[in-house]
């Protein structure tokens, strides 16, 4: 078993709708990250989270560190937001390297 | 500022060839990484730095070797080149340590035949 997991692995949706994307992990973590990876294969960092909640435009993060669980949530998803969305956790006992999942590939349809 | 620059974007290899990806950061950051992507998988670490003449191992580090001579440059040298090292690989860096944001290069699509 994947020690980072997300679900969906695909996902597909009408413009406008509000998007959630889940993570998963089974190790302890001192830090969450949520990266978006564009269609030409750019990497982009969106979140770094270790606890609670943060905000920056349409895009929501949330991390429960006692359920070992993030979401990503987008609002009035837009065509321009479809991309993979991957989170990566920095383990307790790790000072380099992250723990990657195989992201989310999502496909907003206008 | 550039950022994280890599070099070639596309390459093709025969089997047994080698070849040096490069990757140059001009952020100052002391820490840099090497992963490959393949399809469908998540980002496996190949090497880090975490400063001038300072590199290890990471998940996957068979098959290459990197150095870092600058705080600048961490080029990746694939020596003996197989099929399975066809991916997609990528160059970033961070400030701090690896819990930190990383910044990526724009990705080196390597075909090995």
């Amino acid at each position: 078993k994947n020690e980072v997991e997300q679900s969906p692995q695909n996902l597909t949706a009408q413009e406008g709708e509000f998007i959630t994307i889940n993570c998963s992990y089974s190790v302890g973590i001192s830090a969450l990250h949520w990266l978006q990876q564009h269609p030409g294969g750019g990497i982009v960092s969106l979140f770094m989270l270790s606890s609670g909640k943060k905000k920056h435009g349409r895009l929501i993060a949330t991390i429960n560190i006692q359920e070992k669980h993030s979401s990503l949530h987008i609002t009035a998803s837009h065509p321009r937001d479809s991309a993979v969305y991957i989170c990566a956790v920095r383990g307790m006992d790790s000072n380099y390297q992250l723990i990657w999942g195989a992201g989310t590939k999502l496909i907003i349809k206008p | 500022n550039a950022g994280v620059t890599q070099t070639p974007k596309f390459r093709i290899l025969k089997i047994g060839q080698s070849m040096t990806l490069q990757c140059t950061q001009d952020m100052n950051h002391n820490y840099m990484y090497w992963y490959r992507q393949d399809p469908g998988m998540g980002l496996k670490l190949i090497y880090y730095s975490v400063g001038a003449g300072i590199t290890d191992k990471g998940e996957v580090p068979n098959g290459y070797n990197v150095s870092r001579s600058t705080t600048e440059d961490f080029p990746l040298r694939l020596e003996l080149a197989a099929p399975s090292q066809t991916s997609v690989y990528f160059c970033a860096s961070s400030y701090k340590r690896g819990g930190d944001e990383q910044f990526f290069g724009p990705g080196t699509r390597l075909t090995v035949l």
